[in-house]
């Protein structure tokens, strides 16, 4: 099973910062099969990122995604106030899909 | 446009099985699948499985191979999820999610919107 680690657990900035969260896989995954979702409480995930790096339909482009092998990371240029939520990461490359345990995002 | 609705909460004593649907609308069901993925109150996402609308193969994780059953519905477009035998640790919230329709590697666009399951005694 690939196991994805995310960091930090908890990111606390404040409205306009940058926003940058780590996904670590092992063993590596392809950058093909490779998300990041977003979930506010009481609401389930939303699709962000697929592919490791195309936006999903609807997405802002302030949200951005890279990474390839071990290392993938999701960028939010600049916080809205919309963005304060958990953020998951996601292989579906391997035959058991698998997410990271999250990160929160929230406001400083 | 694409929706998926869930049948609403359950309550089940340990040792139970509970049954969820997914009913879905707004494109070809056979074209895609339905993963079913779960989250534990303030937890993280848990996968489950994955069912073919295409055909009805399934993929399931290990941890839930020997408890969970997916099914289809194709002339509903509706998709099911029974897990037996069940336990305290069950207790979560379910969720189904559009995917892929011939192999389960493919991200999941659309959601439902949870079903609570709660095991108690």
């Amino acid at each position: 099973e690939i196991v994805l680690t995310q960091s930090p657990d908890t990111l606390s900035l404040s409205p306009g910062e940058r926003a940058t969260l780590s996904c670590r896989a092992s063993p590596s995954v392809s950058s093909v099969y490779f998300a990041w979702y977003q979930q506010k409480p009481g609401q389930p995930p939303r699709l962000l990122i697929y592919g490791a790096s195309t936006r999903a339909t609807g997405i802002p482009d302030r949200f951005s995604g890279s990474g390839s092998g071990t290392d993938f990371t999701l960028t939010i240029s600049r916080l809205e106030p919309e963005d304060f939520a958990v953020y998951y990461c996601q292989q579906y490359g391997s035959s058991s899909l698998t997410f990271g345990g999250g990160t929160k995002v929230e406001i400083k | 446009q694409v929706q998926l609705v869930q049948s609403g909460a359950e309550v089940k004593t340990p040792g139970a099985s509970v049954k969820v649907s997914c009913k879905t609308s707004g494109y070809t069901f056979t074209k895609y699948g339905i993963n079913w993925v779960r989250q534990a109150p303030g937890q993280g996402l848990e996968w489950m499985g994955w069912i073919s609308g295409y055909n009805g193969n399934t993929k399931y994780a290990q941890k839930f191979q020997d408890r969970v059953t997916m099914t289809t519905d194709t002339s509903t477009s509706t998709s099911y999820m029974e897990l037996k035998s069940l336990i305290s640790d069950d207790t979560a919230v379910y969720y189904c999610a559009r995917g892929g329709g011939v192999v389960p590697t493919v991200h999941f666009d659309y959601w439902g919107q949870g079903t609570l399951v709660t095991v108690s005694s």
